[in-house]
């Protein structure tokens, strides 16, 4: 069964903290995308990457930034975090001619 | 920039009744228009998607349609049962199924039995 895993289902951190999230997917997929999911507001886009090492700014970049270092692998880095940030984070894979696979998402609090 | 509206937000309606999720979409060059359903504690999963060139599309008892003209699409589901209950969202891209996509904020879809 191919699967998009999200390292963690909850996460708890304070204000200011550096924040790490992982995503890895076992599907060898191209594309790898971060969007944050917030009640009334959809599912909006921060950041994706079609190739290893390459990124581009999605729609809220802004407090964000990614790193893609290997294909399996697509991490989102929190740099300060702040409260406005509190929200569930999912990742989704894709390849071409395929739709998106999400993982089941992290939801993180900041205090 | 490219933008999805999705109404109602919220919708309830009697198990076996029928429900419809619309859409509408901003950019013209959408040309891929996938439908997600999310259940409690889950990811979004795709259920079904449909290109510009077809103006409808039916898997068992849920259909999309699409007006390019008017710039809308719709979902339909018939013959409702209690594991249709979920948040749904509609998207649109001018790229591919698997490149970027915009979401809709959402329709959370209750079962009455």
């Amino acid at each position: 069964d191919v699967k998009v895993t999200q390292s963690s289902r909850y996460l708890v951190k304070r204000t200011g903290e550096k924040v790490f999230l992982e995503c890895v997917q076992d599907m060898d997929h191209e594309n790898m995308f971060w969007y944050r999911q917030d009640p009334g507001l959809g599912l909006r886009l921060i950041y994706f990457s079609y190739d290893v090492k390459m990124k581009e700014k999605g729609d809220i970049p802004e407090g964000y930034s990614v790193s893609r270092e290997k294909k399996e692998r697509f991490s989102l880095i929190l740099e300060s975090a702040s409260t406005n940030q509190t929200s569930m984070y999912l990742c989704a894979s894709s390849s071409t001619g395929n739709g998106y696979t999400f993982g089941s998402g992290t939801r993180l609090t900041v205090v | 920039g490219e933008n999805v509206e999705q109404h109602p937000s919220t919708l309830s309606v009697q198990e076996g009744d029928s429900a419809v999720i619309k859409c509408t979409y901003s950019d013209s060059a959408s040309n891929y228009f996938p439908w997600y359903k999310q259940e409690l504690g889950k990811g979004p999963q795709l259920i079904i998607d449909i290109r510009s060139n077809v103006g409808e599309k039916k898997d068992q008892r849920i259909a999309v349609t699409l007006n390019k003209t008017a710039k809308h699409f719709s979902l339909h589901i018939t013959e409702t049962q209690p594991e249709d209950s979920a948040v749904y969202f509609c998207a649109a891209s001018k790229y591919s199924s698997a490149s970027k996509i915009i979401f809709g904020s959402g329709t959370r879809l209750s079962i009455r039995p």
